[in-house]
């Protein structure tokens, strides 16, 4: 079974352009989850997917970021425009059960914003 | 808000026992987690304590006391391939997703 794959493993833009991440989670699973991890510091819950549906965004940081999960499959993360403090490692993480500690998270993907 | 502490930083030798502290401060505390996280890598979980005690995973055992808002990580017989950040994360009964990492500790198990 594949695992969770999120795409790309890295990306290095500008300050001021769109970058978009995506995540496509492990079949079956309802729920899709966002974290990021700025360099040295936590791992930072962003938002929750149920399906299509936006359980919990209260981590998103700013306006600047805009999460989507159309058909309840795969997730993107926009960010635009993309500032420098923007960069970390983009997290996503699925489970099949509302249980988070049954979450498999992906690679991440590392975004540097110069 | 909540918050976590761990070091920073853990070295211990291969073969030996190495035990790494969390400590935390939440509000409506529903358990602490403990992933693994190998450099460029996927944060794995290893362990989940919702009641105080031990649980013990093989090598790895996890330790929870909520009255001292308290929580360890204990790894035996250290393997080179343990080397990894592990962090800890508070599971907040008042947002049942939103669990809330600490900032890792980098752990490197020397020969």
């Amino acid at each position: 079974e594949a695992g969770v794959t999120q795409f790309p493993s890295h990306s290095v833009i500008e300050k001021g352009q769109t970058v978009t991440l995506r995540c496509d989670p492990i079949s079956g699973h309802d729920n899709l989850y966002w974290y990021r991890r700025v360099m040295g510091k936590e791992i930072k819950f962003l938002l929750h997917f149920v399906k299509e549906s936006k359980q919990d965004e209260s981590g998103m940081p700013n306006n600047r970021f805009l999460a989507e999960r159309t058909g309840g499959t795969y997730s993107t993360l926009k960010v635009q425009p993309a500032e420098l403090e923007d960069s970390g490692v983009y997290f996503c993480a699925s489970s099949h059960s509302q249980i988070f500690t049954e979450a498999f998270f992906g690679q991440g993907t590392r975004l540097t914003v110069v | 808000g909540q918050s976590l502490e761990q070091p920073s930083e853990v070295t211990a030798v291969e073969g030996a026992i190495v035990q790494i502290n969390c400590t935390y401060q939440t509000s409506g505390f529903y358990g602490l987690s403990w992933y693994q996280q190998h450099d460029g890598g996927a944060p794995t979980f290893l362990s989940y304590n919702g009641l105080d005690g031990l649980e013990e995973t093989g090598r790895f055992s996890s330790f929870l006391s909520r009255s001292d808002s308290y929580g360890y990580l204990l790894l035996q017989e250290l393997q080179m391939k343990d080397s990894a950040s592990y962090f800890c994360a508070v599971k907040n009964s008042g947002g049942y997703q939103k669990v809330t990492f600490g900032t890792g500790t980098k752990l490197q198990v020397i020969p």
